[in-house]
């Protein structure tokens, strides 16, 4: 069965301080590849997506992911992380259903907590 | 622009209670719908999904059904609630025919007493 890996559970940074968040996937067809975000009280809500070209990928506010298909992983990363980055982050990947047609089913890490210390 | 909504935010529901939360999308027409329960440590679930009016998709087995009336209102229901229906609702909406990223709703937050 498909699944997505999401290694740091809970992590906890400094302002300035780098971050990237591990993402694995096991499925060995086609996939689209996303990260989500959902800030204290929010929509969970798109950070960035790569589906072909490219395996570097640029998302809003300075966030960025690589895809490596050898590796099945696609980490998200940030050279200089605020304290308005504290989020829980997911990794989904996206697999077809095949229901009457394209459709899509998103298969969710189960969440990266990032606490940002100012 | 498209918006979801999703209604009610908080519900807290006695054990054998029924269970109606509901979710309309505006602005777009044909949508994939899709219902997920997001537990803490755990990720997103998906429930049940929707490609058209009256076509639902279960994903897991529960004691949850959910219903498609219209193109744009999907509705997730119990006949009676367990204690361990309890958890975050989410609603989401993607467009129909292609592997584009899906819309997310505010969520209801279901306790079960």
């Amino acid at each position: 069965a498909q699944s997505v890996s999401q290694h740091n559970h809970h992590v906890i940074l400094s302002e300035a301080a780098s971050l990237e968040l591990g993402c694995n996937y096991s499925y060995g067809g086609t996939v689209n590849l996303f990260w989500y975000v959902q800030y204290p009280g929010q929509h969970l809500q798109l950070l960035l997506k790569y589906f072909s070209g490219d395996p570097l990928v640029k998302g809003i506010k300075g966030f960025e992911a690589e895809f490596i298909k050898s590796k099945f992983s696609f980490n998200l990363r940030k050279p200089s992380v605020q304290w308005s980055d504290t989020a829980e982050y997911f990794c989904a990947v996206n697999v077809g259903l095949g229901y009457g047609g394209a459709t899509n089913k998103l298969i969710f890490g189960t969440g990266t907590l990032l606490a940002v210390q100012p | 622009s498209q918006t979801i909504h999703q209604w009610p935010a908080t519900l807290v529901q006695p054990v054998g209670s029924p269970l109606s939360l509901e979710c309309t999308v505006e602005g777009t027409s044909n949508p994939n719908l899709y219902w997920y329960r997001q537990a803490a440590g755990r990720g997103l679930q998906l429930l049940f999904y929707s490609v058209g009016i009256g076509q639902i998709s279960s994903e897991v087995p529960q004691n949850l059904s959910a219903s498609r009336p219209q193109d744009r209102q999907f509705i997730l229901s119990s006949k009676k609630l367990l204690l361990s229906d309890s958890g975050f609702y989410l609603c989401a909406w993607s467009p129909a025919g292609g592997w584009d990223e899906q819309y997310f709703g505010p969520g209801t937050r279901l306790t079960v007493t």
